[in-house]
């Protein structure tokens, strides 16, 4: 496609359940990148894939999220027995890696934890 | 850590004038780029502008230009003459320079832009 595409649009589920997201970057952009934005918050860092690999992890909250990315595109992000406080809408972007290129972003995922 | 504060949540302006969005950041690094983010209720951030630390000029697309002051660490947005379709949140965002690494982004915490017709 020709921009970032991210599924389910908008997810509901009950507390305790594991949620998946996923996120299907820009052909050819290597880097990838999910956020997270709380309710009247700011995007808040949680990993970077470099390829399949993600050296940096650090802005993942607990070990009950995690992500994968497979064959150097699609990315799934993870959570497991999901919180209330998980609720947020979960953004991925893309870019190439070489630098200076501007990440381009998904529409999201808003993820409700009843 | 870097830092970004947008200390103005909400904003509005009257069709047609000039408003301007602040930011300041905090970092100890040279080299390092800053970004103006428009969320219209799609979602989807839109990248409005960006500025290299190491460039003295300030940035320009279109209606929307920045006022980069590197000492006092300051990053505004300027729109001029402001239509209905600039009614978003507004993010500003901070990333290090750096050609080969991660290149993650840190946020402000937004201001919600109303325009008035």
């Amino acid at each position: 496609g020709a921009g970032v595409s991210q599924s389910p649009s908008n997810k509901v589920t009950e507390k305790g359940k594991d949620v998946e997201l996923r996120c299907d970057p820009i052909s050819g952009h290597t880097a990838l990148y999910w956020y997270r934005q709380s309710l009247g918050q700011g995007l808040e860092f949680l990993i970077y894939f470099q390829g399949n690999s993600a050296p940096d992890k650090s802005g993942l909250p607990s070990d009950r999220f995690s992500a994968e990315r497979t064959g150097g595109s699609v990315s799934t992000l993870t959570i497991q027995r999901t919180q209330q406080e998980d609720s947020a809408v979960y953004l991925c972007a893309s870019s190439y890696r070489v630098g200076n290129q501007p990440q381009h972003f998904g529409d999201g995922t808003r993820l409700s934890i009843l | 850590a870097q830092t970004v504060t947008q200390s103005q949540p909400e904003m509005s302006v009257q069709e047609a004038e000039t408003v301007t969005l602040s930011c300041t950041y905090d970092t100890s690094e040279s080299d390092y780029y800053l970004f103006w983010y428009k969320q219209p209720p799609s979602r989807q951030m839109i990248l409005v502008i960006r500025q290299e630390a190491y460039k003295q000029q300030n940035a320009t697309e279109n209606r929307f230009s920045v006022n980069f002051q590197k000492a006092a660490k300051s990053f505004s947005l300027k729109i001029s003459d402001s239509q209905l379709g600039d009614a978003a949140m507004y993010f500003c965002a901070y990333r290090e320079g750096s050609n080969f690494g991660n290149e993650k982004l840190t946020f402000g915490t937004g201001t919600r832009l109303t325009i008035i017709p």
